[in-house]
This record gives structure tokens, C-alpha cells and sequence, in this order.
């Protein structure tokens, strides 16, 4: 079975762009969450997803950042504009019924985002 | 706000050493996870412990959470090069899971 997908898997851009991450959650899985991850600050929750409708985006660190996701098999994650320090890794996963507390969250390999 | 401190945050041994990894937060969690990460992967689910107290092993890996649900250990048997990797744990808090600062582990053949 095909996992978490994420695109891409590296970005490279300059300051002031406007940059799109991709992902198509599993097959099937209720819940959609993206994290950002960093050497300083470790694996952050930007927001999540339940049944396509955003449920908490308390994460998202400024009005820079914007999550959509217009089907249960497709999101993204924009920023615009970009700055420096933005760049990190940023994870999506997914996963079933997520109040049961046993269910893991699928992660996809994630895309490296650096910002000139 | 970090919920979730882990130490050691770096942790290199040899081969055939054991070694005991901790959760700890002042916080209750309904469950916590555990999870490993590889370079340029993400992470991948380990183990899932519910009740205080209980005890989960999986080959040379023992999970214990603690009594009181606010802390964690995870312990490795005769540690192998394939076991380096990031460790995270994670709280379930109502409907969020909270990832802990991580504990990097090298072992050396």
C-alpha cells in the first residue's frame, strides 16, 4: 500500500516566494496533520485536519502560513511570502479515527525547505 | 511551551551496550507513543502504551509508562548499529499529540 506522499521532497527558493507543499494522506485515513520540524525547536504541530475541514491551526506560527484541504486525498501547506527562517523539514501524516488513543500517525518523508 | 523533555538528548555507544532512554512531563497523557526516525525519513511508529504502569517489549526494546501517565522509558537490549536513529516520544493530550525534544542515538560496531 502506497504511504503518505509528499512533494516535493526538496525546496530551494528565495526569500519573498511564494512556496506550496504537497501531500496525499493514505487511503481511507480521517485525519491530516502538518508538523514542522527543526533542530532547535524538534517536531512542531502546525495544524490538522479532520474529514478535509481544519480543526485546530493553533501551530501555524503567522499569517504567512496557510493550510487547505479541498479533498480527502489531497492538502497543502503555503507560505507566502518566505523568509530564512522557514527552512526546515516539513512533515505530513496521516492517520485513522484519532480519539482512539492506539491508532499511529502515518508520516510521509517529509519536504526540506531552505530559504535564501 | 515543550511539554515533553527527553534525555539524553545524544546518546553514542557500542554495539552489545544497553541503554535506557527518558519521557518525562508534568503532564497526564491518555497514551504515548513512541516513534524512531532515520535520516531523510519520517518518523515510524514503535509502540503504543495506554494504561500507567504498563510494560511493552518488542524484541531487544522495552517500553514502560509510568504510573501517574506523565512519564515514559524505553530500554534497548544489546544495542545493534540498526537500532541508531532519532527517538520520539508522544502524548496524547485530549486531541493532540505532543512529540518530545527527541534523543538521538549512534551505536558504533
Amino acid at each position: 500500500d502506497a504511504g503518505v506522499i509528499q512533494s516535493p521532497r526538496h525546496e530551494v527558493t528565495e526569500m519573498g516566494q511564494e512556496v506550496t507543499l504537497r501531500c496525499k494522506p493514505i487511503s481511507g485515513h480521517d485525519y491530516l496533520f502538518w508538523y514542522r520540524q527543526t533542530m532547535m525547536r524538534g517536531l512542531e504541530l502546525l495544524i490538522y485536519f479532520n474529514n478535509n475541514v481544519p480543526i485546530d491551526d493553533s501551530g501555524m506560527p503567522e499569517d504567512r502560513f496557510s493550510a487547505k484541504m479541498p479533498n480527502a486525498s489531497f492538502s497543502t501547506l503555503k507560505i507566502q511570502p518566505s523568509e530564512p527562517r522557514d527552512s526546515a523539514v516539513y512533515f505530513c501524516a496521516s492517520s485513522l479515527w484519532f480519539s482512539d488513543s492506539n491508532q499511529p500517525q502515518h508520516f510521509g518523508d517529509g519536504t526540506r525547505l531552505s530559504i535564501l | 511551551t515543550q511539554l515533553l523533555e527527553q534525555s539524553p538528548q545524544f546518546l553514542s555507544i557500542q554495539e552489545g551496550e544497553n541503554l535506557t532512554v527518558y519521557c518525562n512531563s508534568s503532564s497526564v497523557f491518555s497514551s504515548l507513543q513512541w516513534y524512531r526516525q532515520e535520516p531523510g525519513e519520517g518518523p515510524v511508529l514503535l509502540v503504543t502504551v495506554v494504561t500507567g504502569g504498563e510494560v511493552k517489549k518488542l524484541k531487544r526494546l522495552t517500553f514502560q509508562f509510568g504510573d501517574a501517565r506523565k512519564d515514559s522509558s524505553l530500554h534497548i537490549t544489546a544495542a545493534q548499529p540498526g537500532d541508531t536513529g532519532l527517538y520520539l516520544c508522544a502524548g496524547l493530550i485530549t486531541d493532540k499529540l505532543i512529540f518530545g525534544t527527541g534523543t538521538r542515538l549512534q551505536v558504533f560496531p
